[in-house]
């Protein structure tokens, strides 16, 4: 079973980088056209789209974060990174990493979230 | 960008009723490329419906998709206490992905 997990440094201040990884397990981050991508949710709100990467590394990004966003892997870790610059008090979110399926390109496996706080 | 427009925003029902949730985008959406999720407070989104039809992997048979085009159905035959939560629905396209807003089934 396809396990995601989830890391951040909980408290960012305004105008740093946040950074997150997302650690997968039971399967290889490379296999089978996996592709990956991150997802957030500010507090009280719907579901925003980040970022995607194929594990052959082409990516694509939401156009109004494209700016500030890196989304990469680590074949060598089985890991998923995603790094938001510049950020502010509206970037706090539950981030969430997510699997995308390869044919209907949803979201079939998700991470359990991680909360990060941008406040100085 | 294809926005996705989820009505109502919030369906109060008790168990054992019907819940048709709706999500309109405002462009062309392949059916393949059409997916509804249920969240629960605290929890991560789960999947439930891919290409507008097929239910996920251990997902009860009262819950059915349907639709085609810009307008897309999440239908609960039957509400069981579990099912209180909120849904969303995705689209894929041009490389990018979009959620609705959600809509919130909570128990009247």
């Amino acid at each position: 079973q396809l396990q995601l997990q989830e890391s951040a440094s909980g408290l960012v201040k305004p105008s740093q980088t946040l950074s997150l990884t997302c650690a997968v397990s039971g399967g290889s981050i490379s296999s089978g056209g996996s592709s990956w991508s991150w997802i957030r949710q500010q507090p009280g709100q719907g579901l925003e789209w980040m970022a995607y990467i194929h594990h052959s590394g082409s990516t694509y990004y939401n156009p109004s974060l494209k700016s500030r966003v890196i989304i990469s892997v680590d074949r060598s870790k089985n890991q998923i990174s995603l790094r938001l610059s510049s950020v502010t008090a509206a970037d706090t979110a539950v981030y969430y990493c997510a699997r995308v399926n390869a044919y209907d390109f949803h979201f079939d496996y998700w991470g359990q979230g991680a909360l990060v706080t941008v406040s100085s | 960008e294809n926005a996705l427009t989820q009505s109502p925003g919030t369906l109060s029902l008790s168990p054992g009723e019907r819940a048709t949730l709706f999500c309109r985008a405002s462009q062309r959406v392949s059916s393949s490329y059409l997916a509804w999720y249920q969240q629960k407070p605290g929890q991560a989104p789960r999947l439930l419906i891919y290409g507008a039809s097929g239910r996920a992997t251990g997902i009860p048979d009262r819950f059915s998709g349907s639709g085609s085009g810009t307008d897309f159905t999440l239908t609960i035959s039957r509400l069981e206490p579990e099912d209180f939560a909120v849904y969303y629905c995705q689209q894929y396209g041009n490389s990018l992905w979009t959620f609705g807003q959600g809509t919130k089934v909570e128990i009247k």
